[in-house]
């Protein structure tokens, strides 16, 4: 079965540093990756995905994502991180052999001091 | 435009109440999911339909109920829930089974 792990629990950073994301995923095949944000109260907003192709992920709101087989990561990057991106972060594989069925990790939380 | 809206945004119920929550996109989405979020946790799946048909149901209690009327709409019927029932229930669609799912804003869930 499919898992996917986020080490960190909670992430502070100031406003204008360097931010990444770790995600880790356990999967037989080559997966389906996403990453998503939630702010509180709210739904789910889709950042980026990987399907196949350039390992190197662009996203909104100047998000990236690099895809490492070799490291079964996902990891979640922004060269400068700004207050209104503090939120909770999910990385989510999707199993293609069963309706792409998302299995997500246990979320971070990003805080962002002034 | 990758809008899926749910109403009500927030509900409070007895646990003697029935309600519903509906579901609503016009992206022509084959796939609709009902998903459940307690405080501080990922998503649980709860239901998929496929082409308005129920196609996966994650062992959820008969007090919650989907129906998927027309392939742009999905509610969610609750009948005599428990206060533990009390979370984020979110909704998401995608083009096909296999897609990428687009999420709601959710609907706030109070079980007194």
């Amino acid at each position: 079965a499919q898992s996917v792990t986020q080490p960190d629990i909670h992430i502070t950073v100031s406003e204008g540093a360097s931010l990444e994301l770790r995600c880790n995923y356990s999967y037989g095949a080559t997966p389906y990756l996403f990453w998503y944000v939630q702010s509180p109260g709210q739904g789910l907003q889709l950042l980026l995905k990987y399907f196949s192709g350039d390992t190197l992920v662009q996203g909104i709101k100047g998000f990236e994502a690099e895809f490492k087989r070799s490291q079964s990561s996902f990891n979640l990057r922004k060269p400068s991180v700004h207050w209104s991106d503090a939120a909770e972060y999910f990385c989510a594989v999707g199993d293609n052999n069963a309706g792409n069925m998302l299995t997500f990790g246990g979320g971070t939380r990003l805080m962002v001091k002034p | 435009d990758t809008e899926v809206t749910q109403t009500p945004k927030h509900l409070v119920m007895g646990m003697t109440n029935k309600k519903s929550l509906k579901c609503e996109q016009h992206m022509g989405h084959r796939a609709m999911y009902w998903y459940k979020q307690k405080a501080k946790k990922p998503p649980e799946l709860m239901f998929v339909y496929s082409y308005e048909k129920l196609s996966i149901n994650e062992s959820v209690p008969s007090r919650f109920s989907p129906e998927c009327p027309n392939s742009s709409l999905l509610n969610l019927h609750l009948h005599a829930l428990q206060p533990e029932d009390s979370a984020l229930y979110l909704c998401a669609s995608s083009q096909q089974y296999q897609e990428t799912q687009y999420f709601g804003p959710g609907t706030r869930l109070l079980v007194l």
